[in-house]
């Protein structure tokens, strides 16, 4: 069984346009999260959740909008896509709120604007 | 500020030698320091952890060292394999901001055979 998914995997639109990744974790962590990993391998934080509740929020566009249903569901709805949001979004979930336990990441979301 | 420094950023080895990559932090209330290994085209994964009450951990050819006074911690392969080429990170849990885990800049680790 897979512990955290992500759909697409692969994500390739227009400048301009809207879209979602989905991600879903069945291992009953409390805490959900999203990285962006550019081209340089760099992974930033952009936003947490724990118990559906937003406990982290970086310096992210606010174009970027996560929403979270339930505390197994992290999902993240991108507006007016733009060049430089090309990148791998990854979603991660862990039992306690930035550790100690371990984070489990998802396979990623390869998102190409064009 | 929120700082994880990770170096170096390439590294190669010759197959059998050991690697060493470092990592340094600026929290000095940074309790949990993990490192993930990153394979080409796949998710993060953690490889081991440490916490601030240790000063080392050891896991078959993987070690971690961490120095809480020079807020430095270090991770150490030893008899490495091509299987160990991948893209490391190591991370800190910084308690002053909701708790939140920073990673380093990544060391892409090439093992030659």
């Amino acid at each position: 069984d897979t512990a955290v998914s992500q759909t697409p995997k692969y994500l390739v639109t227009q400048m301009g346009n809207d879209k979602s990744i989905k991600c879903e974790q069945n291992l009953g962590h409390d805490t959900m999260y999203w990285y962006k990993q550019d081209s340089k391998k760099f992974l930033k934080i952009m936003f947490s959740y724990n118990n559906k509740e937003l406990i982290i929020n970086e310096t992210v566009p606010n174009r970027f909008s996560p929403k979270s249903p339930d505390k197994a569901h992290l999902n993240l709805h991108i507006n007016s896509l733009e060049l430089g949001d090309s990148a791998v979004y990854f979603c991660a979930s862990s039992q306690i709120a930035g550790g100690p336990d371990t984070q489990y990441f998802g396979p990623g979301t390869r998102l190409t604007v064009l | 500020g929120e700082n994880v420094e990770q170096h170096p950023s390439t590294l190669s080895v010759q197959e059998g030698d050991s690697a060493v990559i470092k990592c340094t932090y600026s929290d000095s209330a940074s309790n949990y320091f993990p490192w993930y290994k990153q394979e080409l085209g796949k998710r993060p994964q953690l490889i081991i952890d440490i916490r601030s009450n240790v000063g080392e951990k050891k896991d078959q050819r993987i070690a971690v060292t961490l120095n809480k006074t020079a807020k430095h911690f270090s991770l150490h392969i030893t008899e490495t394999q091509p299987e160990d080429s991948a893209v490391y990170f190591c991370a800190a849990r910084y308690e002053s901001s909701a708790s939140k885990i920073i990673f380093g800049s990544g060391t892409r680790l090439s093992i030659r055979p």
